[in-house]
């Protein structure tokens, strides 16, 4: 998990409730990315970002939003979280510099929603 | 349909036994195939990369690319327990291309 780090680890909340997860990396790369893991779907995309206040939706978006303000953070908000978004939530980042879009994962946020 | 199809497994081998891993894609205009190795409750790790067609060796895993079937293969050679993780295929097109993941195969080496 080189140079990425994720906050909280774990987190119950309930429904209904704003939650805020946090993507920091040391690696100065451009591009920072929100996924979510589910058994059956595998990794999808929820944001990404290529650049400071440079963000996008990605294939899942919908009650997700997300913030960068610096290059090294990227934060994912839930403004209402539901049962459904209880997943387990990944950052990845990229720079491009091999060429393609070689992506390196953070540890990962477990979320449970009550 | 999903544009990656991947086996969830699990796939149980005793150790030294050659694994096979298979992903299937529809797009055609893929180019860069990537295989991560995921260990449980942990953030996935990008394992090779290969470019187009062909084969890419790397101690004891071999990447492999067959574009005109849209298949491709990720063999472990002498498996180990250590090799036990789910394995995710990975893949985009040319330019900045979002990666499109496979669902994993799991994959248990037993001693």
């Amino acid at each position: 998990d080189a140079g990425i780090t994720q906050s909280p680890r774990h987190k119950v909340t309930e429904t209904g409730t704003p939650v805020t997860l946090r993507c920091h990396q040391t690696e100065n790369h451009r591009y920072m990315y929100w996924y979510r893991q589910d058994p059956g779907h595998g990794l999808r995309l929820i944001h990404y970002s290529y650049g400071v206040k440079d963000t996008d939706k990605g294939e899942v978006s919908d009650g997700y939003s997300v913030s960068r303000s610096k290059t090294e953070d990227f934060l994912l908000t839930l403004e209402s979280a539901t049962s459904s978004q209880t997943s387990v939530y990944f950052c990845a980042i990229s720079d491009r510099q091999s060429g393609y879009n070689e992506q390196f994962f953070g540890p990962g946020t477990r979320l449970t929603v009550l | 349909q999903k544009e990656v199809e991947q086996d969830p497994g699990p796939l149980s081998v005793p150790e030294g036994a050659i694994v096979s891993l298979n992903c299937t894609y529809s797009n055609s205009a893929f180019q860069y195939f990537m295989w991560y190795r995921q260990y449980s409750r942990k953030g996935p790790e990008l394992l090779m990369y290969t470019y187009s067609s062909g084969n890419k060796e790397d101690g004891r895993f071999t990447a492999q690319v067959d574009k005109s079937s849209k298949y491709i293969s990720l063999f472990i050679r002498d498996s180990q327990p250590s090799d036990s993780a789910t394995y995710l295929c990975a893949m985009s097109g040319t330019g900045f291309q979002k990666l499109v993941f496979g669902t994993g195969t799991r994959l248990l080496v037993s001693p």
